[in-house]
C-alpha cells in the first residue's frame, strides 16, 4: 500500500510560474527522494534529501524536509512545457522504496 | 544498451493465459527490483534480487506471481492465469549497489516499463 500522499493530485500552470508539489510520509526515514515520470515511461530520479537535511537545492529544483511534520516539499522554478510528467516522492526503507500516487504537472505554452 | 531494457513494452493477454516480462538490468549491476504500477499510481515494490538470489518477494500480491534471475544478470517475471486486476505497468529497476544502500541513497535505474493489459 502506498505510504507517501502528495498533494496536489493535479497541477496546471503557465510557463514561467513555479509549482510546489508537496509529500507527507508515515514512517521514520533515512531519506526521501523524488522522482519524475514521463508520460508512458520510466521514473527518473530527481533529488534525494536525507533525513539530517532541511533543504536541497539542484537547478531549478529546491526540496524541502520537515521530519517533524513528516512532509517534504518539491519546488519547481521557472516552468517550462518540458516539466509536463508525473512527479513521485519516494520513501526509502531497507531494500525497496515506497511511492506516493504522484502529482501530475501540466506546464502550458 | 545504456539503461535497463525490458521486454515486450505492450502486451495484451486474455484472462487466464501466462505471461512472461523481461528485464536486461544495466551491465554489472547487482541489484534488480520489479515493481507494479497501476493507472494513476505511483509504483509499488513487488520484489528484490542481489545477483541471483532473491532476497525480498513480499510486495508479490499472490502465488500467481514468480519471479526469476538465474545468472544474476536478466530477470523474469511471470504472471500465471492472468486476471483483470494484474493490468498494470510492470516496471524493472537495477543498482549497482547492494539494495540496503537504498536506504543510504544510492539511486536506482528505471525501464520504461512492461505495459500489460488482460482482457
Amino acid at each position: 500500500s502506498q505510504q507517501g500522499e502528495e498533494d496536489p493530485q493535479a497541477l496546471s500552470i503557465q510557463e514561467g510560474e513555479n509549482a510546489t508539489m508537496n509529500c507527507s510520509y508515515k514512517t521514520s526515514i533515512n531519506n526521501l527522494q523524488w522522482y519524475r515520470q514521463n508520460s508512458g515511461r520510466g521514473l527518473v530520479h530527481l533529488i534525494l534529501i536525507r533525513s539530517n537535511e532541511r533543504e536541497k537545492h539542484s537547478g531549478r529544483l529546491r526540496v524541502t524536509l520537515d521530519t517533524s511534520k513528516k512532509s517534504s516539499s518539491l519546488l519547481i522554478t521557472a516552468s517550462r512545457a518540458a516539466d509536463t510528467a508525473s512527479y513521485f516522492c519516494a520513501e526509502t526503507s531497507g531494500s525497496r522504496l515506497t511511492f506516493g500516487e504522484g502529482t501530475q504537472l501540466t506546464v502550458n505554452p | 544498451g545504456a539503461g535497463v531494457s525490458q521486454s515486450p513494452r505492450y502486451k495484451v493477454a486474455k484472462r487466464g493465459q501466462d505471461v512472461a516480462l523481461r528485464c536486461d538490468p544495466i551491465s554489472g549491476h547487482v541489484s534488480l527490483f520489479w515493481y507494479q504500477q497501476a493507472l494513476g499510481q505511483g509504483p509499488e515494490f513487488l520484489t528484490y534480487f542481489q545477483n541471483e538470489a532473491q532476497l525480498d518477494k513480499s510486495g508479490l500480491p499472490s502465488d500467481r506471481f514468480f519471479a526469476e534471475r538465474p545468472e544474476g544478470s536478466v530477470s523474469t517475471l511471470k504472471i500465471q492465469r492472468t486476471q483483470q486486476e494484474d493490468s498494470a505497468v510492470y516496471l524493472c529497476a537495477s543498482s549497482p549497489r547492494l539494495a540496503g544502500s537504498v536506504s543510504s541513497g544510492n539511486t536506482i535505474y528505471f525501464g520504461e516499463g512492461s505495459w500489460l493489459t488482460v482482457v
